[in-house]
Protein backbone atom coordinates (compact mmCIF):
# COMPACT_ATOMS: atom_id res chain seq x y z
CA UNK A 1 0.00 0.00 0.00
CA UNK A 2 1.22 3.67 -0.59
CA UNK A 3 1.87 5.39 2.13
CA UNK A 4 2.44 9.32 2.68
CA UNK A 5 3.24 10.24 5.99
CA UNK A 6 3.14 13.91 7.36
CA UNK A 7 5.26 15.28 10.52
CA UNK A 8 2.56 16.72 11.97
CA UNK A 9 -1.50 15.96 12.71
CA UNK A 10 -2.14 19.07 15.22
CA UNK A 11 0.22 22.34 14.81
CA UNK A 12 0.19 25.72 16.70
CA UNK A 13 1.94 28.86 15.97
CA UNK A 14 2.42 32.49 16.34
CA UNK A 15 2.04 34.92 13.83
CA UNK A 16 5.33 35.23 12.05
CA UNK A 17 7.50 32.22 13.09
CA UNK A 18 8.88 30.14 10.26
CA UNK A 19 7.05 26.62 10.35
CA UNK A 20 8.34 23.87 8.47
CA UNK A 21 5.88 20.96 7.21
CA UNK A 22 7.24 17.46 6.67
CA UNK A 23 6.02 14.96 3.87
CA UNK A 24 6.90 11.70 3.09
CA UNK A 25 6.33 8.79 0.90
CA UNK A 26 7.42 5.48 0.86
CA UNK A 27 6.14 4.47 -2.99
CA UNK A 28 9.36 6.02 -5.42
CA UNK A 29 6.79 8.66 -6.41
CA UNK A 30 8.00 11.11 -9.05
CA UNK A 31 5.62 13.77 -8.45
CA UNK A 32 4.81 15.28 -5.08
CA UNK A 33 2.16 18.07 -3.74
CA UNK A 34 0.96 20.25 -1.22
CA UNK A 35 -2.74 21.28 -0.92
CA UNK A 36 -4.60 23.15 1.81
CA UNK A 37 -8.48 22.61 2.33
CA UNK A 38 -10.83 25.28 3.71
CA UNK A 39 -14.39 25.06 4.16
CA UNK A 40 -16.28 26.22 1.16
CA UNK A 41 -13.37 26.01 -1.07
CA UNK A 42 -12.15 22.65 -1.12
CA UNK A 43 -8.59 21.35 -1.97
CA UNK A 44 -6.59 24.42 -3.78
CA UNK A 45 -3.11 23.29 -4.93
CA UNK A 46 0.14 25.49 -3.13
CA UNK A 47 3.61 23.65 -4.90
CA UNK A 48 4.27 20.56 -6.87
CA UNK A 49 7.21 18.82 -7.37
CA UNK A 50 7.73 16.43 -10.33
CA UNK A 51 11.37 15.50 -9.71
CA UNK A 52 13.69 15.95 -6.91
CA UNK A 53 14.69 19.85 -6.81
CA UNK A 54 12.44 20.89 -9.49
CA UNK A 55 8.86 22.75 -8.15
CA UNK A 56 6.23 24.51 -9.80
CA UNK A 57 3.85 26.79 -8.27
CA UNK A 58 0.01 25.92 -8.28
CA UNK A 59 -3.15 28.13 -7.79
CA UNK A 60 -2.12 29.90 -4.51
CA UNK A 61 1.89 30.09 -3.78
CA UNK A 62 1.78 33.40 -1.99
CA UNK A 63 3.60 33.14 1.16
CA UNK A 64 4.66 29.12 0.92
CA UNK A 65 7.98 27.83 -0.54
CA UNK A 66 9.02 24.45 -0.93
CA UNK A 67 11.91 21.96 -0.69
CA UNK A 68 12.59 18.58 -2.21
CA UNK A 69 16.13 17.83 -1.57
CA UNK A 70 15.36 14.14 -1.78
CA UNK A 71 12.89 12.19 -3.93
CA UNK A 72 10.69 10.62 -0.97
CA UNK A 73 10.71 13.56 0.94
CA UNK A 74 8.49 17.44 0.15
CA UNK A 75 8.51 20.24 2.87
CA UNK A 76 6.49 23.24 2.76
CA UNK A 77 7.54 25.91 4.33
CA UNK A 78 5.58 29.17 5.51
CA UNK A 79 8.22 31.77 6.22
CA UNK A 80 6.38 34.25 8.60
CA UNK A 81 3.14 32.73 9.38
CA UNK A 82 -0.43 34.69 9.70
CA UNK A 83 -3.68 34.15 10.78
CA UNK A 84 -4.93 33.42 7.28
CA UNK A 85 -2.98 30.78 7.08
CA UNK A 86 -4.42 28.44 9.60
CA UNK A 87 -5.93 25.52 7.57
CA UNK A 88 -5.80 21.67 6.81
CA UNK A 89 -3.09 21.15 4.97
CA UNK A 90 -2.66 17.97 2.53
CA UNK A 91 0.41 16.23 1.01
CA UNK A 92 -0.02 13.90 -1.91
CA UNK A 93 2.00 11.65 -4.26
CA UNK A 94 1.73 10.16 -7.42
CA UNK A 95 3.24 8.14 -10.04
CA UNK A 96 4.95 9.71 -12.89
CA UNK A 97 2.35 8.75 -15.66
CA UNK A 98 2.62 8.22 -19.48
CA UNK A 99 0.72 9.11 -22.89
CA UNK A 100 -2.62 8.23 -21.78
CA UNK A 101 -2.16 6.93 -18.23
CA UNK A 102 -3.40 8.13 -15.19
CA UNK A 103 -2.06 9.81 -12.70
CA UNK A 104 -3.92 9.14 -9.35
CA UNK A 105 -3.03 10.48 -6.21
CA UNK A 106 -2.59 9.49 -2.94
CA UNK A 107 -2.79 11.69 0.30
CA UNK A 108 -0.93 11.94 3.57
CA UNK A 109 -3.54 11.98 7.04
CA UNK A 110 -3.55 16.21 6.96
CA UNK A 111 -1.56 18.79 9.34
CA UNK A 112 -4.13 21.18 10.82
CA UNK A 113 -2.05 24.49 11.84
CA UNK A 114 -3.46 27.05 13.73
CA UNK A 115 -1.85 30.10 13.64
CA UNK A 116 -2.89 32.57 16.52
CA UNK B 1 -9.56 27.30 -16.43
CA UNK B 2 -10.83 23.67 -15.77
CA UNK B 3 -13.88 24.04 -12.94
CA UNK B 4 -15.68 20.96 -11.56
CA UNK B 5 -18.87 21.71 -9.91
CA UNK B 6 -20.35 19.12 -7.39
CA UNK B 7 -24.06 18.69 -6.58
CA UNK B 8 -25.62 18.66 -3.84
CA UNK B 9 -23.44 20.01 -1.24
CA UNK B 10 -25.17 18.39 1.30
CA UNK B 11 -27.01 14.35 1.31
CA UNK B 12 -29.09 13.21 4.21
CA UNK B 13 -30.38 9.41 3.72
CA UNK B 14 -31.94 6.92 5.56
CA UNK B 15 -29.93 3.63 5.36
CA UNK B 16 -30.98 1.76 2.34
CA UNK B 17 -31.97 4.48 0.56
CA UNK B 18 -30.24 4.97 -2.57
CA UNK B 19 -28.55 8.11 -4.50
CA UNK B 20 -26.26 9.88 -6.90
CA UNK B 21 -24.09 12.46 -6.18
CA UNK B 22 -23.08 14.48 -9.79
CA UNK B 23 -19.92 16.13 -10.85
CA UNK B 24 -20.22 18.17 -13.85
CA UNK B 25 -16.97 19.35 -14.70
CA UNK B 26 -15.42 21.83 -18.04
CA UNK B 27 -11.66 20.80 -19.14
CA UNK B 28 -10.49 21.14 -22.43
CA UNK B 29 -9.61 17.61 -22.88
CA UNK B 30 -10.23 14.98 -20.05
CA UNK B 31 -7.62 12.65 -19.60
CA UNK B 32 -9.17 11.28 -16.08
CA UNK B 33 -11.59 12.00 -13.12
CA UNK B 34 -11.28 11.11 -10.00
CA UNK B 35 -13.39 10.06 -7.25
CA UNK B 36 -12.66 10.63 -3.60
CA UNK B 37 -13.59 10.02 -0.44
CA UNK B 38 -13.12 11.74 2.72
CA UNK B 39 -13.72 11.57 6.66
CA UNK B 40 -13.17 14.06 9.14
CA UNK B 41 -10.33 15.20 10.05
CA UNK B 42 -8.54 12.86 7.31
CA UNK B 43 -6.85 12.60 4.24
CA UNK B 44 -8.98 12.08 1.08
CA UNK B 45 -8.88 8.48 0.18
CA UNK B 46 -8.73 7.30 -3.59
CA UNK B 47 -11.53 5.65 -4.85
CA UNK B 48 -11.78 5.26 -8.59
CA UNK B 49 -10.76 6.75 -12.28
CA UNK B 50 -12.59 7.26 -15.12
CA UNK B 51 -10.73 7.86 -18.45
CA UNK B 52 -13.54 7.91 -21.13
CA UNK B 53 -17.09 8.22 -21.66
CA UNK B 54 -19.28 5.18 -20.52
CA UNK B 55 -16.54 3.78 -18.48
CA UNK B 56 -17.90 2.52 -15.44
CA UNK B 57 -16.36 1.36 -12.20
CA UNK B 58 -17.81 -0.61 -8.96
CA UNK B 59 -16.83 -0.86 -5.19
CA UNK B 60 -18.92 -2.42 -3.13
CA UNK B 61 -21.75 -0.15 -2.45
CA UNK B 62 -20.50 2.54 -5.20
CA UNK B 63 -20.71 2.81 -8.55
CA UNK B 64 -19.15 5.42 -10.34
CA UNK B 65 -20.05 6.40 -14.04
CA UNK B 66 -18.90 8.66 -16.72
CA UNK B 67 -20.23 11.09 -19.71
CA UNK B 68 -18.66 13.72 -21.59
CA UNK B 69 -19.73 16.65 -19.46
CA UNK B 70 -20.19 14.80 -15.89
CA UNK B 71 -20.03 11.96 -13.99
CA UNK B 72 -22.07 10.52 -11.08
CA UNK B 73 -20.89 8.36 -8.02
CA UNK B 74 -24.30 6.03 -7.87
CA UNK B 75 -24.58 4.73 -3.88
CA UNK B 76 -26.62 1.80 -3.41
CA UNK B 77 -28.58 0.88 -0.21
CA UNK B 78 -26.16 2.82 1.77
CA UNK B 79 -24.93 2.27 5.47
CA UNK B 80 -23.90 4.52 8.10
CA UNK B 81 -20.11 3.62 7.55
CA UNK B 82 -20.84 5.23 3.79
CA UNK B 83 -21.20 8.76 5.88
CA UNK B 84 -18.44 10.80 4.63
CA UNK B 85 -17.34 14.03 2.30
CA UNK B 86 -17.07 12.82 -1.98
CA UNK B 87 -14.62 14.31 -3.83
CA UNK B 88 -14.52 14.72 -7.63
CA UNK B 89 -11.17 15.94 -9.79
CA UNK B 90 -10.25 16.29 -12.88
CA UNK B 91 -6.94 16.07 -14.92
CA UNK B 92 -6.36 17.96 -18.14
CA UNK B 93 -3.76 15.96 -20.53
CA UNK B 94 0.13 16.82 -19.85
CA UNK B 95 -0.62 18.26 -16.76
CA UNK B 96 0.25 17.23 -13.19
CA UNK B 97 -2.47 18.82 -11.72
CA UNK B 98 -5.96 18.14 -10.06
CA UNK B 99 -8.92 20.33 -9.94
CA UNK B 100 -11.02 19.23 -7.25
CA UNK B 101 -14.96 19.96 -6.71
CA UNK B 102 -15.73 21.79 -3.06
CA UNK B 103 -17.14 18.06 -2.55
CA UNK B 104 -20.78 16.52 -1.14
CA UNK B 105 -20.99 15.33 2.13
CA UNK B 106 -23.32 12.32 2.90
CA UNK B 107 -24.62 11.89 5.79
CA UNK B 108 -26.44 8.09 6.15
CA UNK B 109 -28.95 7.52 9.36
CA UNK B 110 -29.32 4.60 10.89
Amino acid sequence: DVKVTQSSRYLVKRTGEKVFLECVQDMDHENMFWYRQDPGLGLRLIYFSYDVKMKEKGDIPEGYSVSREKKERFSLILESASTNQTSMYLCASSPLGSGGTYNEQFFGPGTRLTVL
Amino acid sequence: EDQVTQSPEALRLQEGESSSLNCSYTVSGLRGLFWYRQDPGKGPEFLFTLYSAGEEKEKERLKATLTKKESFLHITAPKPEDSATYLCAVQAPNDYKLSFGAGTTVTVRA
